[in-house]
């Protein structure tokens, strides 16, 4: 069974400092994996996307990672803002898969403390 | 501007009565999706469309009723069968079904509540 964790399940940190959040996946056979940010009572919003021969991308102050071997992934914001609060979640793709080759995780709910 | 429309952002349900979620999308896309998101859980798969007049049950159906019969509007029944209605409900689209490197645009929800 396809499966995405992510860890922690929530953060909390203060105002212009650093974290990372991660993402483990057992999807077969993977497509690509996406961080998406969802403020709270919104729908989420697409950060970036990663496929199989990419490492790194950076979309601003976010940089996700992707280790296709270990099946790991992870999204660093650098100097947090208030705005960053929210709960960002990782979706992964299985070729062919369409809407039912979708993982979501669970989230990781990030608050921002001034 | 374009993009995904839900409405209401709040909803009421009694006991045995039915409600519709309206989701409009001025994006052009193909496919469109509703997913239910309970606290701490993952989003879940209800239908989802790849074309007018065609639909697919996701992976909870059950008590849960679409329509497709314009490009544009995907609504969601959920009826007196869904025994636990409360969640977040959101809608989505990508301009096809197929294209898994498309992301998935979304509106900004619905929650439901029952009385």
């Amino acid at each position: 069974k396809n499966q995405v964790e992510q860890s922690p399940q929530s953060l909390i940190i203060l105002e212009g400092k650093n974290c990372t959040l991660q993402c483990n996946y057992t999807v077969s056979p993977f497509s690509n994996l996406r961080w998406y940010k969802q403020d709270t009572g919104r729908g989420p919003v697409s950060l970036t996307i990663m496929t199989f021969s990419e490492n790194t991308k950076s979309n601003g102050r976010y940089t996700a990672t992707l280790d296709a071997d270990t099946k790991q992934s992870s999204l660093h914001i650098t100097a947090s803002q208030l705005s960053d609060s929210a709960s960002y979640i990782c979706v992964v793709s299985a070729w062919g898969g369409g809407a039912d080759g979708l993982t979501f995780g669970k989230g990781t709910h990030l608050i921002i403390q001034p | 501007d374009g993009g995904i429309t839900q409405s209401p952002k709040y909803l009421f349900r009694k006991e045995g009565q039915n409600v519709t979620l309206s989701c409009e999308q001025n994006l052009n896309h193909d496919a469109m999706y509703w997913y239910r998101q309970d606290p701490g859980q993952g989003l879940r798969l209800i239908y989802y469309s790849q074309i007018v007049n065609d639909f697919q049950k996701g992976d909870i159906a059950e008590g849960y009723s679409v329509s497709r019969e314009k490009k544009e509007s995907f609504p969601l029944t959920v009826t007196s069968a869904q025994k636990n209605p409360t969640a977040f409900y959101l809608c989505a689209s990508r301009k096809a079904e197929a294209s898994t490197n498309e992301k998935l645009f979304f509106g900004s929800g619905t929650q439901l509540s029952v009385l």
